[in-house]
């Protein structure tokens, strides 16, 4: 299994709180992915990293942001949480060069109240 | 942008039968990959397959194969002699393939497929 590492698995919040989760990745993969996963939508992009300071912004973006300061970590922040954020959150970790698969983290599943 | 469609929410097969679960795709790409990824109900999401779409050389790994039909922007998985552990939520997903770097899978909605003894 490819060294990845989300955290918290699990939280419960409430609106209107900031919240950060963290991707851990102990591959020195150059990209790292963020994806939410919500019942009849699979999973849709946030945003993604292509490198140290590196990011871009995915399908839904809106309400979050991220940070990579170093290869090893990508956090992703809700600055002010809504219920609407409230799903399971993937991590996801890919080698550079075209067609190379992605490898996922076990997910941390976010109540927003 | 790609979209993706996987047109069977569910579906069932017996154990030790075959199934195909079905993908569609739009994209004005002429060069990208295509992924099956599988996510049991421990909600892992597991690579199963991964196509070129440069190749016309169908992608097999032991029990799982695609019918790639990129005409038809098909891209439908066979799972053969199914086994009870291969129940679970199947996601179609492809990306570009960009001399830019790497670019993020698109998902289908999934196909729950459910394995029956």
């Amino acid at each position: 299994d490819a060294g990845i590492t989300q955290s918290p698995r699990h939280k419960v919040t409430e609106t209107g709180t900031p919240v950060t989760l963290r991707c851990h990745q102990t591959e020195n993969h150059r990209y790292m992915y963020w994806y939410r996963q919500d019942p009849g939508h699979g999973l849709r992009l946030i945003h993604y990293s292509y490198g140290v300071k590196d990011t871009d912004k995915g399908e839904v973006s809106d309400g979050y942001s991220v940070s990579r300061s170093k290869t090893e970590d990508f956090l992703l922040t809700l600055e002010s949480a809504t219920s609407s954020q409230t799903s399971v959150y993937f991590c996801a970790i890919s080698v550079a060069g075209a067609g190379q698969p992605q490898h996922f983290g076990d997910g941390t599943r976010l109540s927003i109240l | 942008a790609q979209t993706v469609t996987q047109s069977q929410p569910e579906m069932s097969v017996q154990e030790a039968e075959t199934v195909t679960l079905s993908c569609t795709y739009d994209t004005s790409e002429s060069d990208y990959y295509l992924f099956w990824y599988k996510q049991p109900p421990s909600r892992q999401m597991i690579l199963v397959i991964r196509q070129e779409a440069y190749k016309q050389q169908n992608a097999t790994e032991n029990r799982f194969s695609v019918n790639f039909q990129k005409a038809a922007k098909s891209f439908s998985l066979k799972i053969s002699d199914s086994q009870l552990g291969d129940a679970a939520m199947y996601f179609c997903a492809p990306t570009h393939a960009r001399l830019s770097g790497n670019t993020p899978l698109v998902f289908g909605k999934g196909t729950r497929l459910s394995v029956i003894a």
